[in-house]
């Protein structure tokens, strides 16, 4: 099992300002995830966070809006560059255990983000 | 590529009635099949699982078979729980495979 902090929590934000969400995860890790979860619509995988390199972005996803960082196998960022209402969302950290079962993610509760 | 497909909600429910959750998949290949869970004010968690076709993954209570022919894994529960009031996110994938979620179905039982 496995505890995975996420902060903030949920954020009003100034469309055109940028926003760092934080992950920690308690356990130790092999991988680690950003997803979005927009209203209505299923979790989309943004990128894996890699430690110590550029992330791996999905189709749809660039660096330079969504800037991830992983600089230690349990801590990892993911930053919300130039905001705009469409990007209002959930932002959910999720990172799979050294030693769990194959397709087991854990996940933290999740970042709401509000762009006015 | 892959999709998941599940039932829109809300899906309201009296306790201890019998709970069908639909999921239907494509995919390449055979990918192993899931059941996520999320309770108020908390994070994703791993309900059951199946990796194969006919397995049978079971928690809690909650049952879903793996149907390769139907490409279907939907989620059961013969007596639902105040306690079960959560959103259900069925999904495909695993080991190097990308998980792929469905839009997720709440799940509502009234006492």
């Amino acid at each position: 099992s496995a505890v995975i902090s996420q902060k903030p929590s949920r954020d009003i934000c100034q469309r055109g300002t940028s926003l760092t969400i934080q992950c920690q995860v308690d356990s130790q890790v092999t991988m680690m995830f950003w997803y979005r979860q927009q209203p209505g619509q299923s979790l989309t995988l943004i990128a894996t966070a890699n430690q110590g390199s550029e992330a791996t972005y999905e189709s749809g996803f660039v660096i330079d809006k969504f800037p991830i960082s992983r600089p230690n196998l349990t801590f990892s960022t993911l930053t919300v560059s130039n905001m705009s209402p469409e990007d209002s969302s959930i932002y959910l950290c999720s990172a799979r255990l050294a030693g769990g079962q194959a397709g087991e993610l854990f996940f933290g509760e999740g970042s709401r983000l509000t762009v006015l | 590529g892959n999709s998941v497909t599940q039932m829109e909600g809300p899906v309201t429910l009296s306790e201890e009635a019998f709970l069908t959750i639909n999921c239907t998949y494509t995919a390449t290949g055979y990918p192993s099949l899931f059941w996520y869970v999320q309770y108020p004010g908390e994070g994703l968690q791993l309900l059951l699982k199946a990796t194969k076709a006919d397995d049978k993954g079971s928690n809690k209570g909650f049952e879903a078979t793996y149907r390769k022919e139907t490409t279907s894994f939907h989620l059961e529960k013969g007596s639902v729980q105040v306690s079960d009031s959560a959103v259900y996110f069925c999904a495909s994938g695993g080991g190097f495979q990308k998980l792929v979620f469905g839009t997720g179905t709440r799940l509502l039982v009234s006492p």
